[in-house]
C-alpha cells in the first residue's frame, strides 16, 4: 500500500526567504502526487499535482514541486515566502481507479516578519 | 457555486448521542470520501464510495456508517458518540479518469463530543 512521509512537523522561515517542504512516498507503481494547503479553520486547497511528464510542476501561489523517482520524493518549494503562506501543508499520493489518496501527517509552516 | 458542501460546519454534542454529517457535491464526480483529521492534523481516510458503492472501508468502528443515496451525496452517521470521535471530518469527491484525478474537499465539520 502507498504511504507518505513528511519528515518535518513544523518549519519556521522568515518572510522573503526561500522554502522547501519535504515529502517522501512509498508506492509500487507510478504515483499520482499532490500538495494541499490548509489555512487555519479552512478546508484543503490543491496547490499542485503530478501525474506524468515534466518532473517540475508549477502550482498556484508561486509554489512548485519536483518529482524525483530515484529518491521517491516530491518536495514543495517557493523562492520567496509571504506571511500569508503560513498554514499546514499536506503531501498526498493516490492511484487510479481502485485506491484512494493517502496523506502525510502535514508540515506546519510559520512565517516570521 | 460551492463544489463540495458539508453540513453542519460545527457540531457539539454529548457522549452517547447519534449524529449525522451531510455532504453534497455538484461537480459530477463519481467517487466520494470521508476523512478524519485529528488534533495533530493527521488526515486519515475513513470511507470511499464509487458510484454509490463502498470501495474502501478502513479500520473504523462500526458506529460509523456512511450512506450514499446517490452519486452526489455521501452522508456520515455516527452512533453512540464517544469523546475520541472529536475531530474535523472532511468530505471529498473526485472523478477518476485516465489522465486526471484530483480530490476536491469540503470545508470540514468540526465535531466536539462533550
Amino acid at each position: 500500500a502507498q504511504s507518505v512521509t513528511q519528515p518535518d512537523i513544523h518549519i519556521t522561515v522568515s518572510e522573503g526567504a526561500s522554502l522547501e517542504l519535504r515529502c517522501n512516498y512509498s508506492y509500487g507503481a507510478t504515483p499520482y502526487l499532490f500538495w494541499y494547503v490548509q489555512s487555519p479553520g479552512q478546508g484543503l486547497q490543491l496547490l499542485l499535482k503530478y501525474f506524468s511528464g515534466d518532473t517540475l510542476v508549477q502550482g498556484i501561489k508561486g509554489f512548485e514541486a519536483e518529482f524525483k523517482r530515484s529518491q521517491s520524493s516530491f518536495n514543495l518549494r517557493k523562492p520567496s515566502v509571504h506571511w500569508s503562506d503560513a498554514a499546514e501543508y499536506f503531501c498526498a499520493v493516490g492511484a487510479r481507479f481502485e485506491d484512494d489518496m493517502r496523506f502525510g501527517a502535514g508540515t506546519r509552516l510559520t512565517v516570521k516578519p | 457555486d460551492t463544489a463540495v458542501s458539508q453540513t453542519p460546519k460545527y457540531l457539539v454534542t454529548q457522549m452517547g448521542n447519534d449524529k449525522s454529517i451531510k455532504c453534497e457535491q455538484n461537480l459530477g464526480h463519481d467517487t466520494m470520501y470521508w476523512y478524519k483529521q485529528d488534533s495533530k492534523k493527521f488526515l486519515k481516510i475513513m470511507f470511499s464510495y464509487n458510484n454509490k458503492e463502498l470501495i474502501i472501508n478502513e479500520t473504523v468502528p462500526n458506529r460509523f456508517s456512511p450512506k450514499s443515496p446517490d452519486k452526489a451525496h455521501l452522508n456520515l452517521h455516527i452512533n453512540s458518540l464517544e469523546l475520541g470521535d472529536s475531530a474535523v471530518y472532511f468530505c471529498a469527491s473526485s472523478l477518476w479518469t485516465d489522465t486526471n484525478t484530483e480530490a476536491f474537499f469540503g470545508q470540514g465539520t468540526r465535531l466536539t463530543v462533550v
